[in-house]
């Protein structure tokens, strides 16, 4: 089946530093590919999207190539702020037969420090 | 000023007792879905509507029940059967069913157990 594997965190970082967090996933075919927010005690927020092989999703800094030679949807921030804590979920969505769900990693956790 | 809202934001159950989470959507959206997110475990999916007056069971439907007697609203009720309640709830909702649209996502229900 689908599924979508995360770097483990918690990721602690100071403020203006770079930020990596790896997403792989597994799916047959060529799903989309998600990353959402969570801010502390909220829903989820669409941060980007890419939906096809070499797409690259970008939103208030932060981007993630749809890489699908290595099946992964890395993203990355060129300079973190404390306004960035949070925690990051990849997903991808794939439309096999009629279901039309989200499959997410289980997040990852980042505090940035001023 | 168009959105998900769900409530309440906190809700409490006592033993053996049904509690239904309330989760409304003006953005005239076909699709409608229900995730419970458990600490370090991502979202998983519980049931999920494509049209009015039909739904689907997801990953972890069991002790759960739902409606979609209008296009705006999805109730989820957690039953005495659901043993493990304690989670939070979110709602979300798409345009439709393509496997590229994005799902948005409403602020949320933390269920406790008294």
């Amino acid at each position: 089946g689908n599924s979508v594997t995360q770097m483990e965190g918690p990721v602690t970082l100071s403020e203006e530093a770079f930020l990596t967090i790896n997403c792989t996933y597994t799916a047959t075919g060529y799903p989309s590919l998600f990353w959402y927010v969570q801010y502390p005690g909220e829903g989820l927020q669409l941060l980007l999207k890419a939906t096809k092989a070499d797409d690259k999703g970008s939103n208030k800094g932060f981007e993630a190539t749809y890489r699908k030679e290595t099946t992964s949807f890395h993203l990355e921030k060129g300079s973190v702020q404390v306004s960035d804590s949070a925690v990051y979920f990849c997903a991808l969505r794939f439309s096999g037969g009629s279901n039309y769900k989200l499959t997410f990693g289980k997040g990852t956790l980042l505090t940035v420090n001023p | 000023d168009g959105g998900i809202t769900q409530s309440p934001k906190y809700l409490f159950r006592k033993e053996g007792q049904n509690v239904t989470l309330s989760c409304e959507q003006n953005l005239n959206h076909d699709a409608m879905y229900w995730y419970r997110q458990d600490p370090g475990q991502g979202l998983r999916l519980i049931y999920y509507s494509q049209i009015v007056n039909d739904f689907q069971k997801g990953d972890i439907a069991e002790g759960y029940s739902v409606s979609r007697e209008k296009k705006e609203s999805f109730p989820l009720t957690v039953t005495s059967a659901q043993k493990n309640p304690t989670a939070f709830y979110l709602c979300a909702s798409s345009i439709g069913r393509s496997d590229q649209e994005t799902q948005y996502f409403g602020p949320g229900t933390r269920l406790l157990v008294l």
